[in-house]
């Protein structure tokens, strides 16, 4: 079954406590992105990857890193927690060519990592 | 830059009625456009799209048409159900580009 998976699903820490959300995805796709969801706000790009080693920023970077050292997994770090980064997380992977009329892949999303910092 | 504006939710219906869910944008060149679906405690995933003006995307009794004249793409259904509960996101992706535009996002609530 075609699927992006992400974990923890749900996560509660502290602030400045170090951690990871993981993302693989089965579908050989070269394009992954790490969205936060937040009321008001709907989805926010973090970072993205358009293939191994290369990854680029999206909207709202600060606070985040990610690395993409593999093709399936494209790993979300928060290495300071804040609680301003208590928020909805989602993990997207697609086949590239999205800029091309006729060949626009479908984004495929994780079920979500809920993060909370205390 | 790029953008999409959407109906304010949340949006509240009764089981069978009609639905319409507006989405406009703004995009410098000949975006594709989405409607993509998040039901309650899961991600998102798309519902429909249209890739040049004047096509209709449609899926699961859902539909939208490409507008370039109104720089619109509506979202209707001619009688929702109470499984159609969701958040409703309007996208666009533009010509060359490789990053999906999203809006805030419409929460639909049908009751029964």
């Amino acid at each position: 079954e075609a699927q992006v998976t992400q974990n923890p699903r749900y996560l509660i820490t502290v602030t400045g406590k170090k951690l990871t959300v993981t993302c693989s995805q089965n579908m050989n796709h070269e394009y992954m992105s790490w969205y936060r969801q937040d009321p008001g706000l709907g989805l926010r790009q973090i970072y993205y990857s358009m293939n191994v080693e290369v990854t680029d920023k999206g909207d709202v970077p600060e606070g985040y890193k990610v690395s993409r050292k593999e093709k399936r997994n494209f790993p979300l770090i928060l290495e300071s927690p804040s609680p301003n980064q208590t928020s909805l997380y989602f993990c997207a992977s697609r086949e590239l060519g999205g800029g091309l009329a006729g060949a626009v892949g479908e984004l495929f999303f994780g079920e979500g990592s809920r993060l909370t910092v205390l | 830059g790029n953008s999409v504006t959407q109906m304010e939710g949340p949006v509240t219906l009764s089981e069978e009625a009609f639905l319409t869910i507006n989405c406009t944008y703004t995009a410098t060149g000949y975006p594709s456009l989405f409607w993509y679906v998040q039901y309650p405690g899961e991600g998102l995933q798309l519902l429909l799209k249209a890739t040049k003006a004047d096509d209709k995307g449609s899926n699961k009794g859902f539909e939208a048409t490409y507008r370039k004249e109104t720089t619109s793409f509506h979202l209707e259904k001619g009688s929702v159900q109470v499984s159609d509960s969701a958040v409703y996101f309007c996208a666009l992706l533009e010509g060359g580009s490789e990053k999906l535009v999203f809006g805030k996002g419409t929460k639909l609530t049908v009751n029964p």
